[in-house]
């Protein structure tokens, strides 16, 4: 089976820096994925990372380590807008991403 | 280009009633999955299709559920004799490949109530 846990919301100031955690255990491991999805929509693709280290798109960065079953999401420089839920998905042995139940991110001024 | 599109966007229901739910994916891919997402919670795989066939229906939560996919195109998903537990936004994605890191790309969702 399949499990991945994040934390379930988090708060923080625009401007700021958050770290979103995400621990997996999967049968498999074909790639790691974060999605953003606003409240009301459906969710849309930030990153892959299939190995370990730093991959870097603009504020957003996402780190995986896969020794260690963990991954986290990094956003930078905060925005209003980014007040989101941010969905980690794991693609295990069979290729299909399994989806943990999200991180509510809210940012206030 | 065109999106993921799904209808209809919102469905009431009746309990008892079957519904069908329709995805259209993004021309030229042969992976289609379905999802579905309750209230604050994270999103339930119910099938994946590759091409026309679906290696995968294991996250189908009972026998009332069921999808095809035909011209390795449109997906629908039908739901028999709804309950109220059915309640919940259904989501279609389709990626380029079924394998290796190809991004999913989502549809609208489908929004159930049963009532």
């Amino acid at each position: 089976g399949q499990n991945i846990d994040q934390p379930t919301e988090m708060t923080a100031t625009e401007g700021a820096i958050v770290q979103i955690n995400c621990t997996y255990q999967t049968s498999g491991f074909n790639g790691l994925f974060w999605y953003q999805q606003h409240a009301g929509e459906a969710p849309t693709f930030l990153s892959y990372n299939v190995l370990d280290g730093l991959e870097e798109k603009g504020r957003f960065s996402s780190f995986l380590s896969r020794s260690k079953g963990y991954s986290y999401l990094l956003l930078k420089e905060l925005q209003m807008k980014d007040s989101a839920s941010y969905l980690c998905a794991v693609s295990g042995g069979s290729y299909i991403p399994t989806f943990g139940r999200g991180t509510s991110l809210i940012v206030h001024p | 280009g065109a999106g993921v599109s799904q209808s209809p966007s919102n469905k009431v229901t009746e309990k008892g009633k079957d519904v069908e739910l329709r995805c259209d994916p993004i021309s030229g891919h042969t992976a289609l999955y379905w999802y579905r997402q309750s209230l604050g919670q994270g999103l339930e795989f119910l099938i994946y299709f590759q091409g026309n066939s679906a290696p995968d229906k294991s996250g189908l939560p009972s026998d009332r559920f069921s999808a095809e996919r035909t011209g390795g195109s449109v997906s629908t998903l039908t739901i028999q004799r709804t309950q109220q537990e059915d309640s919940a936004v259904y989501l279609c994605a389709s990626s380029l490949g079924g394998t290796g890191g190809y991004e999913q790309y989502f549809g609208p969702g489908t929004r159930l109530t049963v009532t």
